[in-house]
């Protein structure tokens, strides 16, 4: 069955860095999109980033300015999230979730989530 | 940017039908997807491609998109089925998520 594990998370200072893992298992993860999606404390989702199967396409929310980086490994079977220049409005949940073999389609597995929380 | 706009709430009484709307520019030029979340839990795709359903997601669930209007419909309404609905859809290589619906059967 499809898993996806995410971790990394923890008690971040302001203006420091942080790199989050997401390890798939159960499907070839060289075939589809992923994504990481965000659900700050209280609030809504709110889409991150997407990096296409083949690593040729990756898109951001433009909210996030250039300070977060989508990267994945195959080899591994393992999606990141580098995150610098964290700012206190970064403290959410943060999700992984399987796309299709196209990038702009349904998140149809998610992971459990793993929070992060930027804080001096 | 592009936004779409869901109700902060509906409620519902057992069996009954719900209702959950979500508004955006010309939003059936896009496809809306659908997802629910329970308190302390990963959301969960109950609608794709504006009105297909995953496997294992119950009939009860179902999807249209028409105008600028997409709307999750719920028959016959279950205490399970209470949780936050979340609409999205893609415009411009950007995920665009409603800001939630929350479901309460009562």
């Amino acid at each position: 069955q499809v898993q996806l594990v995410e971790s990394g998370g923890g008690v971040v200072q302001p203006g420091r860095s942080l790199r989050l893992s997401c390890a798939a298992s159960g499907f070839t993860f060289s075939t589809h999109s992923m994504h990481w999606v965000r659900q700050a404390p209280g609030k809504g989702l709110e889409w991150v980033a997407v990096i296409s199967f083949d690593e040729n396409n990756k898109y951001y929310a433009d909210s996030l300015k250039g300070r977060f980086t989508i990267s994945r490994d195959i080899s591994k079977n393992t999606l990141y999230l580098q995150m610098d220049s964290l700012r206190a409005e970064d403290t959410a949940v943060y999700y992984c979730g399987r796309g299709g073999r196209s990038w702009n389609t349904e998140f149809d597995y998610w992971g459990q989530g793993t929070l992060v929380t930027v804080s001096s | 940017s592009y936004e779409l706009t869901q109700p902060p709430s509906v409620s519902v009484s057992p069996g009954q039908t719900a209702s959950i709307s979500c508004s955006g520019d010309k939003l059936e030029d896009k496809y809306a997807y659908w997802y629910q979340q329970k308190p302390g839990q990963s959301p969960v795709l109950v609608i794709y491609l504006d009105t297909k359903r995953p496997s294992g997601i119950p009939e009860r669930f179902s999807g249209s998109n028409s105008g600028n209007t997409a709307t999750l419909t719920i028959s016959g309404t279950q205490a399970m089925d209470e949780a936050d609905y979340y609409c999205q859809a893609w415009d411009s290589n950007t995920a665009v998520f409603g800001g939630g619906t929350k479901l309460t059967v009562l």
